[in-house]
């Protein structure tokens, strides 16, 4: 168990609806990174966060936004989805300081657009 | 552009050992990381190196060789649970990680 929570485990939803997806970082971590895996892909760097500002943005759609909150939470908005968008969404959070701080992912949401 | 490669897949028998390469060409470098991803689950953290050399954790030991961009993984007596996908990660000048497609390791009894 890394620590990292997120919600839903499983969602399945149809095409051209919003879904929201929620991680909670291990305690004490103030980064916060969403990833995407499409099946036997590798993992798509979406967004980082740090300590509620984002900090860097890699191949995000329009359609999705995130953001992080005071109590360090964070939410994964995916709008008008697509087939393409089912995926196995990650969190992971780390500690800045530490020489690796390398990070922790959470279980995962398995998004399935039908 | 930045980039790293790995093998995509590679097969191995149990009890025996395996290596898995990766180069990369990043915009800087702080550090290289090598995470373990069974079939749908979480990744997890298994090494890290930003000195030249080996690093080892039991069974699993790390290389990495900073002039000439690479790194492997080695993996010593292996067992059916090694089974899964190793990615390789370089942390960039702006310290964001550079993620490989991964190495998906199949091992035979």
């Amino acid at each position: 168990d890394s620590g990292v929570t997120q919600t839903p485990k499983h969602l399945i939803t149809a095409t051209g609806q919003r879904v929201t997806l929620r991680c909670s970082p291990r305690s004490g971590d103030l980064s916060v990174y969403w990833y995407q895996q499409s099946l036997d892909q590798g993992l798509q760097f979406l967004i980082q966060y740090y300590n509620g500002e984002e900090r860097a943005k890699g191949n995000i759609l329009e359609r999705f936004s995130a953001q992080q909150f005071p109590d360090l939470h964070s939410e994964l908005n995916l709008s008008s989805l697509e087939l393409g968008d089912s995926a196995l969404y990650f969190c992971a959070s780390s500690v800045p300081g530490l020489a690796t701080y390398e990070q922790y992912f959470g279980p995962g949401t398995r998004l399935t657009v039908t | 552009g930045q980039n790293i490669d790995q093998p995509t897949e590679m097969t191995a028998t149990e009890g025996a050992i395996v290596q898995i390469n990766c180069t990369y060409q990043t915009s800087g470098f702080n550090g290289l990381f090598w995470y373990q991803q069974h079939a749908g689950e979480a990744p997890t953290f298994l090494s890290y190196n930003v000195l030249d050399g080996l690093e080892e954790k039991g069974r699993f030991s790390s290389f990495l060789s900073r002039s000439k961009g690479y790194s492997y993984l080695l993996l010593k007596e292996l067992q059916m649970k090694d089974s899964a996908s190793y990615l390789c990660a370089v942390r960039d000048s702006n310290y964001q990680l550079i993620w490989g497609a991964g190495t998906k390791l199949i091992i035979k009894p």
